[in-house]
Parts: structure tokens; sequence; C-alpha cells
């Protein structure tokens, strides 16, 4: 059974751009969260989407937002990149919402210049 | 603000020998305690989780204990090998949190031979 996937692996982009990272589940689950992890620091929470709406969102400020499609995929759009958005980025996903349970993928590297 | 903390930044350690990596956590009400191992280029793994109304729980190879009176979560590790050689996380899940990880910062374990 195929994990949670990300993509892409790595992204690189000019301070100001967009930048958009993909996330597929594990087949079943129907809940997905974001996470940022920049470097030398812990994982931070960004946003958590269950069933298509977005349920909780953390200290991020708005340009960070995402969707979650009927399928249970979920895209992350970081808008307005700024060099402090450079970290790796980890999507999780849980049956239902039970994160403690929660599978994580390898992330996408994005790094901003 | 909401903080899970870490004692020690990297920990050596020779193969074969018993590991104990420390977690310091501030939110007396949270419900599950959650170690995570994250090797090089992957994403964080599941351990080991805890919940808060116990003080002690094993799995394979390891144990995680926990001291709510002083807010303390340790990870131990029986003869260490090299594969164990990772950062691991802790992370505590308030459920009054909206479902999310509060992770700590991260130990850097390394085995050597």
């Amino acid at each position: 059974e195929a994990g949670v996937t990300q993509s892409p692996t790595h992204l690189i982009k000019t301070r100001g751009q967009q930048a958009t990272l993909r996330c597929s589940p594990i087949s079943g689950h129907t809940s997905v969260y974001w996470y940022q992890q920049a470097l030398g620091l812990g994982l931070q929470f960004l946003l958590w989407y269950d069933e298509g709406e977005e349920r909780n969102r953390g200290n991020f400020p708005p340009r960070f937002s995402g969707r979650q499609f009927p399928n249970y995929s979920s895209e992350l759009n970081v808008n307005a990149l700024e060099l402090e958005d450079s970290a790796l980025y980890l999507c999780a996903s849980s049956l239902g919402d039970r994160v403690r349970l929660a599978f994580f993928g390898q992330g996408t590297r994005l790094t901003v210049v | 603000g909401e903080s899970v903390g870490l004692h020690l930044p990297t920990l050596s350690v020779q193969e074969g020998d018993n590991s104990i990596i420390n977690c310091a956590y501030s939110n007396s009400a949270s419900d599950y305690f959650i170690w995570y191992k994250q090797e090089s280029g992957k994403g964080p793994q599941f351990i080991i989780d805890i919940r808060s109304n116990m003080d002690k729980r094993q799995g394979q190879r390891v144990t995680v204990l926990l001291n709510k009176t002083v807010k303390h979560l340790s990870l131990q590790i029986a003869a260490t090998q090299p594969g164990d050689s990772a950062v691991y996380f802790c992370a505590e899940i308030f459920s009054g949190g909206y479902n999310k990880l509060i992770f700590g910062a991260g130990t850097r374990l390394a085995v050597h031979p």
C-alpha cells in the first residue's frame, strides 16, 4: 500500500513568487495535515483539512493557504514567498481525526532565493 | 506559548548501549505524548505513544516514561543499533487544541560502532 506522497520533492522559488505543494494521503484517509520544518527547528503545525474543510490553522500568516479536494488530496499554497519560508514542508494523513495515528510523507524541500 | 522542548540537542552513544532521550512539555492538559524518529531525507515515523493517564509503556526495544509531576517525558532505547541513528522528536496532543501535534525541537542520536 502506498504511503503519503508529496510532490515535488524539491522546489526552488524566487522571493515574491508563489509556491504550490501537493500531497496525496494514504488511501482511505480523510484528514490531511501540513507542517513546516525549518532548518534546525521542530515541526510547526500549519493546517488541518478533513472532509474537504479546513478544521484548524496554526500561527502562520494568511499567505499560507491550502485546500483539500474531493479525493482527499491536498494543496498547500504559499504566496509572496519570503526567504524565511525556506523549509521542509511535511504532509501527514490519518483516518478521520486520529492525528496520533497519522503517517507522514517525505516532504517537499522549498528553497526561496 | 505552546511548547514541547528537549534537554539535549545531540546524544552520542556506543552501539549496544542504552539510550535515553528526554523531553519537557508545557501543557499539563495534553492527552497523548508521542515519540517520532526522523531519518535523513524522510518524514517523521511514529515510534511509540503514551496516554496521559499512564506512567510507562513498552514497545520493541523502546520504553516511554511519563512524569506528569515535572512534565517530563523520556524515550529509552535498549541495545542501541546504528540503524537507530536519527533525530527524535517528542510531540503532544491536546484535544482542546483541535487535533494538532505540538513538536519539540528534536534530539539527534548518533550511534558509534
